[in-house]
């Protein structure tokens, strides 16, 4: 399967903790995009990283990828309740115009 | 920015009938929609791919007689599931991509369809 893998599968933090999410994928790869839902909603881009980039910040975001190994990871800094949803990494399949999800980390950000 | 407005956000049938759900692009041109089914607390799973004026592209597994996706233009794609069975009850999510680019994925808010 090209679907990418996320850990952890769940992760519960208090608020202005960080929150650290990792995702492994199979293929070569373009570039890399990190979604969140809120629960029963659609998905939100939040970042997209290139396969030459190492780093890349958007505010309270910061994603990390290591085309070596195949992963990238998200940090969400000083995390707050509002915070709370699934985020997804995604990658390109199908010639490049598919955008398959990797399995998701569940994200609770409590008081 | 681009949004994609997807109808209806709920729905409750019954089994044997068929049921409709909408997906407008509002203010730009979807050259290609994809509708995904997501189960509780899983990811995003492809069903479809349509390009608008051409028949859908189906991913293995998904019964294209089951669901029918119809782009018939840039601005609307629509998905049917037909004879509905307790079993097709999910959360069903469309994403529209307009021209050039290699992200731009724009979302709908999905439609949580629930088989009696």
């Amino acid at each position: 399967s090209q679907q990418g893998e996320e850990d952890p599968q769940a992760l519960s933090i208090q608020e202005g903790e960080n929150a650290t999410m990792n995702c492994s994928y199979k293929t070569s790869i373009n570039n890399l995009q990190w979604y969140r839902q809120n629960s029963g909603r659609g998905l939100v881009h939040l970042i997209l990283i290139r396969s030459n980039e190492r780093e890349k910040h958007s505010g309270r975001l910061r994603v990390t990828l290591d085309t070596s190994k195949k992963s990238s990871s998200l940090l969400i800094t000083a995390s707050r309740a509002a915070d709370t949803a699934s985020y997804f990494c995604a990658i390109l399949t199908g010639g490049g115009n598919k955008l398959t999800f990797g399995t998701g980390t569940q994200l609770k950000v409590e008081l | 920015g681009a949004v994609v407005s997807q109808h209806p956000s709920r729905v409750i049938c019954k089994s044997g009938t068929s049921v409709k759900i909408e997906c407008r692009s509002l203010d730009f041109q979807a050259t290609t929609m994809f509708w995904y089914r997501q189960f509780p607390k899983q990811s995003l799973m492809l069903m479809a791919t349509s390009n608008e004026g051409s028949k859908a592209t189906y991913e293995q597994g998904v019964e294209k007689d089951k669901f029918l996706i119809n782009h018939a233009s840039l601005t609307l794609s629509t998905l049917t599931v037909t004879s509905a069975h307790p079993e097709d009850s999910s959360f069903y999510i469309c994403s529209a991509r307009g021209r050039g680019g290699n992200y731009g994925y724009t979302f709908g808010s999905g439609t949580r369809l629930t088989v009696v």
